[in-house]
Parts: C-alpha cells; sequence; structure tokens
C-alpha cells in the first residue's frame, strides 16, 4: 500500500524568506502523480502545485516549485519569496494511475509566515 | 463560477440521528468523492463515483451511504450518527475518471456528533 509522509510538522519563516516542505512517499508503482494541496484557515482545499512522474522536469508555479526525485521517493515543495497569505497547513498526496481513484495524503505540515 | 457547493457548513447532531450533507457541482464532472478530515491526519476517503448511477466504497466507508441519481449532486447520508464521526467532511470533483486530473475541493462541512 501507498504512504505518505511529510515529517514536519510545523514551520515558520520570516516574509519574504524561501522555505521547503518535504515530502516522501513509498510505492512500487512507476506511473503516478503527486501533489501539493494548501489548506488556509478557511479549511478549504486548494491545488497548488502538480507533478507527473513521468516528467523529469520540475513543475513550477509561479512562486511555487518542486523539488521531484524519484528514485528516493521525494517531492518537496519550495516556496519563494514567502508571503503572510502563504500561512496554512500544506498536504502532500499521492495519486496512483491505477488506484481506485484514492489520493493518499500525508498528514500536513503547518506553515506560518511571519511578518 | 460555484465550483463545488457543500451544505450545510455547519451542524450538531446527536448520538444516533441521521442526516444528508449535500453536495453538488456545476462542472459537468464525472467523479465525485467524499472525504473526512481528522485532526493530525489527511483526508480519508469515504465514498467516491465515477459517473451518475455508479458509486465505490473508499478508505473508510463504514457509517456512510452515497448515491448518484444526477451527475451534479453527490449527497453523503449519515445512517446513524456516532460521536467517532465528529469531523470535518469535503465533497471534492474531477472532470473524469482520468487519475491525473485535479480534484477541486468544497469548502467543508463542520460536523459535530454529541
Amino acid at each position: 500500500a501507498q504512504t505518505v509522509t511529510q515529517s514536519q510538522p510545523e514551520m515558520s519563516v520570516q516574509e519574504a524568506e524561501t522555505v521547503t516542505l518535504s515530502c516522501t512517499y513509498d510505492t512500487s508503482e512507476s506511473n503516478y502523480y503527486l501533489f501539493w494541496y494548501k489548506q488556509p484557515p478557511s479549511r478549504q482545499m486548494i491545488l497548488v502545485i502538480r507533478q507527473e512522474a513521468y516528467k523529469q522536469q520540475n513543475a513550477t508555479e509561479n512562486r511555487f516549485s518542486v523539488n521531484f526525485q524519484k528514485a528516493a521517493k521525494s517531492f518537496s515543495l519550495k516556496i519563494s519569496d514567502s508571503q503572510l497569505g502563504d500561512t496554512a497547513m500544506y498536504f502532500c498526496a499521492f495519486k496512483s494511475m491505477d488506484s481506485n481513484y484514492q489520493l493518499i495524503w500525508g498528514a500536513g505540515t503547518k506553515l506560518i509566515i511571519k511578518p | 463560477n460555484a465550483g463545488v457547493t457543500q451544505t450545510p457548513k455547519f451542524q450538531v447532531l446527536k448520538t444516533g440521528q441521521s442526516m444528508t450533507l449535500q453536495c453538488a457541482q456545476d462542472m459537468n464532472h464525472e467523479y465525485m468523492s467524499w472525504y473526512r478530515q481528522d485532526p493530525g491526519m489527511g483526508l480519508r476517503l469515504i465514498h467516491y463515483s465515477v459517473g451518475a448511477g455508479i458509486t465505490d466504497q473508499g478508505e473508510v466507508p463504514n457509517g456512510y451511504n452515497v448515491s448518484r441519481s444526477t451527475t451534479e449532486d453527490f449527497p453523503l447520508r449519515l445512517l446513524s450518527a456516532a460521536p467517532s464521526q465528529t469531523s470535518v467532511y469535503f465533497c471534492a470533483s474531477s472532470p473524469s475518471w482520468d487519475s491525473g486530473n485535479t480534484i477541486y475541493f468544497g469548502e467543508g462541512s463542520w460536523l459535530t456528533v454529541v
């Protein structure tokens, strides 16, 4: 069974700094998708970025980028020039291409951006 | 753009009561699902549907029923509420069964069972 591990329960950085959130996963499959979701205090889940495992190039979305290391089964999220609005819970999720449509979620990292 | 709409947003139930959480999406998505989120944990899948008339169980289906009579609606029914069902519930949808599609979430429903 696939598992997703986020080893940092909470992190805090100063505004404008760069922060990296860690995520590791375990799977025997070679084709899958990985996601980072943001959950602000409003509780709504918002997609931040996604990565297809068959793509070697790391995904980027404006200030958000990932470091995808397939052999190491690592999928970290880097947030550059952090902003107060980035304060939220961040969840890493795995989705097999052959799954029963289920996302496997990590426990989350609480990120606090300090002014 | 309404997206995924869940109602009610907050609900308090007594043990043994039944209720239905409503979920509707206006994006013509085939795939819909219900998750629950408990403190310190990621989301866990309760039930899902890949199209009208088709539903299946997820990781934690016990105590919940679903139906999918239309593409738009996917209600979640709690048959006899228990304190263990106190949680935040999220409805989600995506365009098709293809596992690479982005999943869109509703705003969540806070349920407390006393």
